[in-house]
This record gives structure tokens, sequence and C-alpha cells, in this order.
């Protein structure tokens, strides 16, 4: 079946600019999740659904990170007046329920020059 | 901060077991022990995870000592295709259930 797809996979920005990343969970999953990998490093929690509630932002780096999931499907990660230290990869991830094991998209590679 | 510690590389030959080792001293009890591996410019790939009773599937097999402080992650027969980043996690599966990842255990299998 279709596993969590992301887009787009590139992106490159000027530093000041907004950009918009997506995620498409697995169908029917209910929790979703967004990290941020830098380049040689594991991936880092950024923040978390449970449906369209967000239910924890504890890692968004700064208010210029914001995301949504209005219809409980479909994420959007937000980066408004993108910086250079915003460069990494953004990863999306869904599981079934939040303790359920989760499964990722093959991220999204922000690049801010 | 990441609850587990793992070797930053090892290598093995194609068609021998790799035997990955994780140390989490510090798990509690309703934490389970996940394993996923990360092959370049791609996203964490699944790949097992257990509580306390050893774990087999078409992947993998995942040994966890008894008293639960570290395991073992083993690739039965490897190819080549599974040089990648492994990473052992810890995971609370309650109402906070983020994955930490560390920086992971780098596997090159040789040919």
């Amino acid at each position: 079946g279709a596993g969590v797809s992301q887009s787009p996979r590139y992106k490159v920005a000027k530093r000041g600019q907004d950009v918009a990343l997506r995620c498409d969970p697995i169908s029917g999953h209910v929790s979703l999740f967004w990290y941020q990998q830098a380049l040689g490093q594991g991936p880092e929690f950024l923040t978390y659904f449970q449906n369209e509630a967000q239910l924890d932002k504890s890692g968004l780096p700064s208010d210029r990170f914001f995301a949504e999931r209005p219809e409980g499907s479909v994420s959007t990660l937000k980066i408004q007046r993108t910086q250079q230290e915003d460069s990494a990869v953004y990863l999306c991830a869904s599981s079934l329920a939040h303790s359920e094991t989760q499964y990722f998209g093959p991220g999204t590679r922000l690049l801010v020059l | 901060d990441a609850k587990t510690t793992q070797p930053t590389s090892m290598d093995c030959a194609e068609g021998r077991a790799a035997n990955l080792p994780c140390n989490h001293s510090t798990i509690s009890g309703n934490e389970y022990v996940y394993w996923y591996r990360q092959i370049h410019s791609q996203g964490p790939q699944y790949i097992i995870h257990g509580l306390k009773n050893n774990e087999t599937n078409e992947m993998a097999s995942l040994i966890i000592t008894e008293d639960r402080k570290s395991s073992t992650l083993i690739l039965p027969h490897a190819t080549l295709r599974d040089t990648a980043v492994y990473y052992c996690i810890v995971r609370d599966t309650g109402a906070n259930s983020k994955l930490t990842f560390g920086k992971g255990i780098t596997l090159s299998v040789r040919p």
C-alpha cells in the first residue's frame, strides 16, 4: 500500500523566504509527527498531531515554525523568514495511534541560501 | 537526550550475520526498544521492536537481555543493501510517544 509521502522532495529557498512542506500520511493513521534532521545527525522531534489537534509542539525551534493539520489528514509545516540554520531534512512520520509504530516518509531536503 | 548508547560503526562481510549492540541501562518498565535504519538520502525505515521477549520478523531478530539493559539486533545474512545507519531507540508509548534518536551505528557491509 501507499506509504507516507512528502513534497517537495527538495527545496531551495533564499534567506528570508517563507516555505511550506507537505506531508501525506498513510490513510487512516491518526497520529502524525514532524522531525528535523541536520547533516550527520539523527532526526529530532518537532511536533505531533493526533487527528487535527496539535498535542505537542515542544520541539519547534522558534516561532518562525508553524505546523497544521486542519482536517486530520494532510499536514503542512511552514517556516517563515527562513534562515541558513533551517537547512536540514524535514521528515514526517505517521502511525495508526500514538503508541503504534511510526512510518516515515522520504523527507524534504531544504537548503536555505 | 537519547537513552541509548551504540558503537559509532562496525562492518561485516556480505552473507554473514551482523550483530548490532545497544545499551539502554536506564530503560523503565513501560518502555519499548525500537530499531530503525536509514539508508543514505532516505527516511528512517522501521525494522523491529520489543518489550522484553525476543522478537523476529522477516528483516531481523531482536534479542533483549533479561534485565532489559541491553539488546542486540541481528541481521542473519547481511547484504550490501543493508549498509545504513541503524538507530536503537527506547520509546515510552504513553502520552508522549515521540522517537528520540541518537547518532546510531553505521553498518558497512563489505563484499
